[in-house]
């Protein structure tokens, strides 16, 4: 068990429709990230938040957005949905922005779109 | 941009073997970190090994090694009396050491341990 949780486990919603998924880090950690993992893709960083802030962004689509929220735990809002956005989607915490601090993951929640 | 591939899609070795997955990476930079993170059907991914490029030693943990090999941009994992639990998807991946801390993974290798 890394510490770090995600909820749900699975999901299942239609095209069009907006979810929301949910990260809550390691205690002490202040740093979120989001990858998401799919066939077509492999394991690509979608964003990076480090203490509410918005750090680093990477391979995120305009429909997707994320934020931090002072407890510290991450949402991930994934909106218009389309067949291709199945995938499993992770968060991880580290303590700080440090490229010294290793990344826990969490057990990822997986997302389908019918 | 900094890239991670891995040629291997399927590796196969029989218990208490020794296995090597391979990986190689293309970057201008020249102080990162280089990983080995584990995938079981459980869908965890949980972090094998650790390399700093400026430590020209080689990381060990326990039965896994590594080989990293910096002019020729390569990473590869050596798996020694290889267990069933070994069996996963094995991913490389690559960090810049300064600005995003963004992880940058390969393909990944589907190791099977034959009993």
């Amino acid at each position: 068990d890394s510490g770090v949780t995600q909820t749900p486990k699975h999901l299942i919603t239609a095209t069009g429709q907006r979810v929301t998924l949910r990260c809550s880090p390691r205690s002490g950690d202040l740093s979120v990230y989001w990858y998401q993992q799919s066939l077509d893709q492999g394991l690509q960083f979608l964003i990076q938040y480090y203490n509410g802030e918005e750090r680093a962004k990477g391979n995120i689509l305009e429909r997707f957005s994320a934020q931090q929220f002072p407890d510290l735990h991450s949402e991930l809002n994934l909106s218009s949905l389309e067949l291709g956005d199945s995938a499993l989607y992770f968060c991880a915490s580290s303590v700080g922005p440090g490229a010294a601090y290793e990344q826990y993951f969490g057990p990822g929640t997986r997302l389908t779109v019918t | 941009a900094q890239t991670v591939t891995q040629s291997q899609p399927e590796m196969s070795v029989q218990e208490a073997e020794t296995v090597t997955l391979s990986c190689t990476y293309d970057t201008s930079e020249s102080d990162y970190y280089l990983f080995w993170y584990k995938q079981p059907p459980s869908r965890q991914m949980i972090l094998v090994i650790r390399q700093e490029a400026y430590k020209q030693q080689n990381a060990t943990e326990n039965r896994f090694s590594v080989n990293f090999q910096k002019a020729a941009k390569s990473f590869s994992l050596k798996i020694s009396d290889s267990q069933l639990g070994d069996a996963a998807m094995y991913f490389c991946a690559y960090r810049s050491k300064g600005g995003s801390e963004k992880l940058v993974f390969g393909k990944g290798t589907k190791l099977t341990v034959n009993p």
